[in-house]
C-alpha cells in the first residue's frame, strides 16, 4: 500500500534556528505532493503542491523541495508563529486518494 | 465569510446513539471530502463525493453514511456510535477531483462516552 511517512515526529527549535522536516513516501506514480499546516483545534491549511522531482516552492521562511524519493520543507530563520504540525500527502497511481502522513509537530521557542 | 464550515464544533455523546455532522463550501467547488484523524492526529480519508456521487468510499464501517443533498454540502450520519468512534471529523472540499489542494474546516470533535 502506498506509505507517506514524515520524520521527526517532533521537533524543537530557537526562534531563527533553521532546519529541515522530511517526508518521504513510496513510489507509484506520484501524481502530487502537498504540505499542509495545522494548527491546533483548526483544520489543515494549504502550504505547496510539488509534481516532479526538482521542483522547489517558497512562501515566507518555508521552502518546499521534491524529489524522487521525498520531499522536504525547509524552515529558514523561523519564529515563534511558525510553531504548528506541519503534514505532507500525495496522491499516487490511479487513485483520488490523498494519503496523509503523521505530520511532524514544529515548536519554535522565543 | 468561511469557505467550508461544519457543524458542530463539539459532540459529546453516548454509545448507542445516531448523530450528523454538517458541512457547507461556499466556494463553489465540485468535489467535497469527509476525513477523520485519530488521537494520535492522523488524518484518514473516509468519504468523497463529485457533484452529490460517491466517487471514494474507504473501509468504513456502513454505520457511517454520508448524503450530500447537493454539491454545496456533505453532511455524516452515524448510526449506534461506539467509543472508537472518537475523533475529529473534518470536511473538506476541492475544485475537483484529483490532484487538488483541499479546503479544510475547522473540525468536528466527537466524544462517545
Amino acid at each position: 500500500e502506498d506509505q507517506v511517512t514524515q520524520s521527526p515526529e517532533a521537533l524543537r527549535l530557537q526562534e531563527g534556528e533553521s532546519s529541515s522536516l522530511n517526508c518521504s513516501y513510496t513510489v507509484s506514480g506520484l501524481r502530487g505532493l502537498f504540505w499542509y499546516r495545522q494548527d491546533p483545534g483548526k483544520g489543515p491549511e494549504f502550504l505547496f503542491t510539488l509534481y516532479s522531482a526538482g521542483e522547489e516552492k517558497e512562501k515566507e521562511r518555508l521552502k518546499a523541495t521534491l524529489t524522487k524519493k521525498e520531499s522536504f520543507l525547509h524552515i529558514t530563520a523561523p519564529k515563534p508563529e511558525d510553531s504548528a504540525t506541519y503534514l505532507c500527502a500525495s496522491t499516487q497511481g490511479g487513485s483520488e486518494k490523498l494519503v496523509f502522513g503523521k505530520g511532524t509537530k514544529l515548536t519554535v521557542n522565543p | 465569510d468561511t469557505a467550508v464550515s461544519q457543524t458542530p464544533k463539539y459532540l459529546v455523546t453516548q454509545m448507542g446513539n445516531d448523530k450528523s455532522i454538517k458541512c457547507e463550501q461556499n466556494l463553489g467547488h465540485d468535489t467535497m471530502y469527509w476525513y477523520k484523524q485519530d488521537s494520535k492526529k492522523f488524518l484518514k480519508i473516509m468519504f468523497s463525493y463529485n457533484n452529490k456521487e460517491l466517487i471514494i468510499n474507504e473501509t468504513v464501517p456502513n454505520r457511517f453514511s454520508p448524503k450530500s443533498p447537493d454539491k454545496a454540502h456533505l453532511n455524516l450520519h452515524i448510526n449506534s456510535l461506539e467509543l472508537g468512534d472518537s475523533a475529529v471529523y473534518f470536511c473538506a472540499s476541492s475544485s475537483r477531483q484529483g490532484v487538488e489542494k483541499l479546503f479544510f474546516g475547522s473540525g468536528t470533535q466527537l466524544s462517545v462516552l
